[in-house]
């Protein structure tokens, strides 16, 4: 089975606190998603990747940003964040064309 | 971006009911996905259907790719089905499996006992 482990499952950090989310995936998958869910706007995609130290702008990069090193590992980074960062944010992975894979989610709490 | 419809955004359904849920795409989409999320926050993947038909125990999915709808049937409903069930998709032209899927906002489903 597919596994995509994310670091924590909550997180509480202070205004202005740079954050770093990570996940890692165990499928070798070239391509790896950060995405937030939030009540009434659903599931929306924050950044992607489709392989190591490529990385693509989604619907919604503003006010984040993303490493992968390497492979397996993809982190979103909050350079300074902010209580509208309050979130559930949700990495997954997948092959092309084939099923996506999500994370537990790490639900994060801004003051 | 493509618009992504499901209904009904909510079903309150007695164990051992049927139900069909549907999800309606404004464009043409590849890789369409139907996502369980339980009331933990887990989200699973139900199926990866293109399209056709494909079945997993009570569970069963068919996407018409033509007329850009896909439906997801659940019989004999238990109380674990309970949750928020999401379809998403790329766009045709999009090129290629790594962009990112567009979801819908799912339909809320609980199974009272």
């Amino acid at each position: 089975d597919v596994k995509v482990t994310q670091s924590s499952r909550y997180l509480v950090k202070r205004t202005g606190e740079k954050v770093f989310l990570e996940c890692v995936q165990d499928m070798d998958h070239e391509n790896m998603f950060w995405y937030r869910q939030d009540p009434g706007l659903g599931l929306r995609l924050i950044y992607f990747s489709y392989d190591v130290k490529m990385k693509e702008k989604g619907d919604i990069p503003e006010g984040y940003s993303v490493s992968r090193e390497k492979k397996e590992r993809f982190s979103l980074i909050l350079e300074s964040a902010s209580t509208n960062q309050t979130s559930m944010y949700l990495c997954a992975s997948s092959l092309d064309n084939s099923p996506l894979h999500f994370g537990n989610g790490t639900r994060l709490t801004v003051t | 971006g493509i618009q992504v419809e499901q209904s009904p955004p909510d079903l309150i359904l007695q164990e051992g009911a049927n139900s069909t849920l549907r999800c309606n795409f404004s464009d043409s989409v590849n890789n369409l996905q139907w996502f369980h999320q339980n009331p933990w926050g887990q989200l699973i993947n139900l199926f990866y259907i293109p399209s056709g038909t494909k079945q997993n125990g009570r569970l069963s999915a068919t996407t018409v790719a033509t007329e850009r709808y896909s439906l997801l049937y659940i019989s004999s409903s238990q109380t674990t089905d309970s949750g928020v069930y999401f379809c998403a998709g790329h766009v045709m032209y999009s090129g290629g499996g790594a962009d990112g899927l567009t979801f819908g906002k799912g339909t809320h489903l609980i199974i009272q006992p």
